[in-house]
């Protein structure tokens, strides 16, 4: 039974670009969340997706957006990328608000 | 004040002893409760949840819950040196559907020491 899995692994990006970071969630799960971790810290909450709706949202910018597909799978992408954008970026998946599983995660440096 | 605290560490324990690791938070309303465990550089592991007052074992772990004094506790008996690493807590304050965004700690580094 496959996990979460995220694409890519690892991404550098400039100051200002736009980044498009992918979740395939846990066979059977209907609902993903995406985190941002810093270095030190603990994961932060971005949104929440079910059924291709955003459900919740955390207190990050508007630059941040995502989508979430038939198939359950998600996008989260990032404009206008800040140096401070620099983080790991996790997605998680759940039935209907149970238990979080994290996948591997997508470490995006911005230089 | 923090919505979930936790020491920062590093804790350090000898192997084969228990290893004590603490949460408060802050929401009286919270409800559901995660441990998660990080190796340096990869991504949090679930190794534990809670939802009522008391203790729950798997194995070699317990977390505990008191919901009165608002903390929540993980227990790690006979550590062994493949234990060290940082341990997150995560709660879910306001659990409904449509409301599941977990809050973190930002973790107890541990060492179990040979």
């Amino acid at each position: 039974d496959a996990g979460v899995t995220q694409s890519p692994t690892h991404l550098i990006k400039t100051r200002g670009q736009q980044v498009t970071l992918r979740c395939s969630p846990k066979s059977g799960h209907d609902t993903v969340s995406w985190y941002q971790q810093a270095l030190g810290q603990g994961p932060q909450f971005i949104f929440q997706y079910y059924e291709e709706e955003e459900r919740q949202r955390g207190n990050f910018p508007d630059r941040f957006s995502g989508h979430q597909f038939p198939n359950y799978s998600s996008e989260l992408n990032v404009n206008a990328l800040l140096l401070g954008d620099s983080a790991l970026y996790l997605c998680a998946s759940s039935v209907a608000g149970n238990e979080q599983y994290f996948g591997p995660g997508t470490r995006l440096t911005v230089t | 004040q923090k919505e979930v605290e936790q020491n920062s560490g590093p804790l350090s324990v000898p192997e084969g002893a228990i290893a004590s690791l603490n949460c408060t938070y802050s929401d009286r309303g919270s409800q559901s409760f995660f441990w998660y465990r990080q190796y340096s550089g990869k991504s949090p592991e679930l190794i534990m949840f809670i939802y009522s007052n008391g203790d729950k074992e798997d194995g070699r772990f317990t977390a505990q819950l008191n919901k009165a004094s608002q903390y929540v506790s993980l227990l790690i008996r006979d550590s062994q040196p493949s234990d060290s690493a940082t341990y997150l807590c995560a709660v879910n304050i306001r659990p409904n559907f449509g409301n599941e965004k977990l809050t973190f700690g930002t973790g107890t580094r541990l060492t179990i020491i040979p």
